[in-house]
């Protein structure tokens, strides 16, 4: 048990639309990363956010936004929904120190997205 | 650019048996490491990690990884395989001042009895 929980753990959703995927991090933890994990791959990181500024981006487009807030939970926003993101959305919380140095990421269930 | 290569997709081996599964990874600066394993639906479980000393490292379950900074390598390795070690591993490659995690593509291992 990482302490890190997603919600929800299933969604069905239909192209065009748009998705909100929820997160709550480990208590304490200032630090939340976004991956997305298509079937038969290794997870893609999407988005980071500290302290709830954005800090760093994969490669994925503006469609895919972020918030984080000061409760320690987080969410990914997906808008004009494809085929292609039909995938497992995984968060990962973690605390960055002072120096801003890397840190242990601790991954939540996932939340699974399927798109019609 | 960061990349991590598992060259195998599959393993199989009995229960009992000893157990290596090999990583390679791209990076320009200090690398900091990590092993995670899935099981089937679920989320990433962390084995174990490396960020600099003991080239040596042990983790959950048993498992332990090598890091060879002349070979670019990373291996995770067990003496003893269980049925339950039976799931998908994924190593990963992240920098010291990084913000991301790069991933590999993972091996699936299988344990027969």
């Amino acid at each position: 048990e990482t302490g890190v929980t997603q919600s929800p753990t299933h969604l069905i959703k239909t192209r065009g639309q748009q998705v909100t995927l929820r997160c709550s991090s480990q208590s304490g933890h200032n630090t939340v990363s976004w991956y997305q994990q298509a079937l038969g791959q290794g997870p893609q990181f999407i988005f980071q956010y500290y302290r709830e500024e954005e800090n760093g981006r994969g490669n994925f487009p503006p469609r895919f936004s972020g918030l984080q807030f000061p409760n320690y939970s987080s969410e990914l926003n997906v808008n004009a929904l494809e085929l292609d993101d039909s995938a497992l959305y995984l968060c990962a919380s973690s605390l960055k120190g002072i120096g801003l140095l890397a840190e242990t990421q601790y991954f939540g269930p996932g939340t699974r997205l399927l798109v019609l | 650019a960061q990349s991590v290569t598992q060259p195998d997709i599959h393993i199989t081996v009995s229960e009992g048996a000893s157990l290596e599964l090999r990583c390679n990874y791209s990076y320009g600066a200090t690398p900091y490491l990590f092993w995670y394993v899935q099981s089937p639906g679920q989320g990433l479980q962390l084995l174990l990690k490396y960020f600099s000393g003991d080239t040596l490292v042990q983790g959950i379950k048993g498992f332990e990884a090598e890091f060879k900074r002349s070979q670019s390598s990373f291996n995770l390795r067990k003496p003893s395989v269980h049925w339950s070690d039976a799931a998908e591993y994924f190593c990963a490659v992240g920098g010291e001042y990084g913000n991301k995690l790069v991933f590999g593509a993972g091996t699936i291992l299988r344990v027969k009895s």
